[in-house]
């Protein structure tokens, strides 16, 4: 069971490209999430969602979008980069949405916008 | 508004020391606490997780966590680490539809 599959590894970006990151993940889980992880400000939630065909906004969604068009899938979406959203992302989910369920996370992406 | 805090950027404990690492959290209901590890250049990993009843909780990798609501803390503790956990750790608490995270503390051995 491969869990969480996150791609690319890395990637860096020229400033107003748009860059997508995607997230498949294989355990069946309702809720997905992403992360962004920055050095002394742990992980902020960018978006999430419950289930398959809905989505939510979380901390720090401005800049960001996503779709959950089914189950294994959650890609996040850079319209247009700026530096300020280089950081290591993280795709994340849970069996369910709610507050006691632990979430499963993927290796990361590390996103370089100069 | 809910917060979680850990006051130690990092932390050095030999090898074979015991380990204490530090969580306070703000929330307004009861709370739904975890720690996580993060290994260099890998995801997260659930090490333990408190939603009620006996407020030492067992995780997994010989770490114990215990929650004291007058304290509102959740610290993590090892009887005697090993060079393998040097890592990140994590704390959060649980509200609704997200986990809220601290700003994490790195753990250092020396050999």
């Amino acid at each position: 069971i491969a869990g969480i599959t996150q791609a690319p590894t890395s990637q860096i970006l020229a400033a107003g490209r748009r860059m997508t990151l995607r997230c498949t993940q294989d355990m069946r889980h309702n809720a997905m999430y992403w992360y962004r992880q920055d050095l002394g400000l742990g992980l902020r939630l960018i978006h999430y969602s419950n289930t398959a065909g809905t989505t939510g906004k979380g901390e720090v969604p401005d800049g960001y979008s996503v779709s959950r068009a089914n189950t294994d899938d959650f890609p996040l979406t850079l319209a247009s980069a700026v530096p300020s959203q280089t950081s290591v992302y993280f795709c994340a989910s849970s069996e369910a949405s709610g507050r006691t369920d632990t979430q499963y996370f993927g290796p990361g992406t590390r996103l370089t916008v100069l | 508004a809910q917060s979680v805090t850990q006051p130690d950027i990092h932390i050095t404990v030999s090898e074979g020391a015991s380990l204490e690492l530090r969580c306070n959290y703000s929330y307004g209901a009861t709370p739904y606490l975890f720690w996580y590890v993060q290994s260099p250049g890998q995801g997260l990993q659930l090490l333990l997780k408190y939603f009620s009843g006996d407020t030492l909780v067992q995780g997994i990798k010989g770490f114990e966590a215990e929650f004291k609501r007058s304290q509102s803390s959740f610290n993590l503790r090892k009887p005697s680490v090993h060079w393998s956990d040097a890592a990140e750790y994590f704390c959060a608490v649980g509200s609704n539809y997200q986990l809220f995270w601290g700003a994490g503390t790195k753990l250092i051995i020396k050999p």
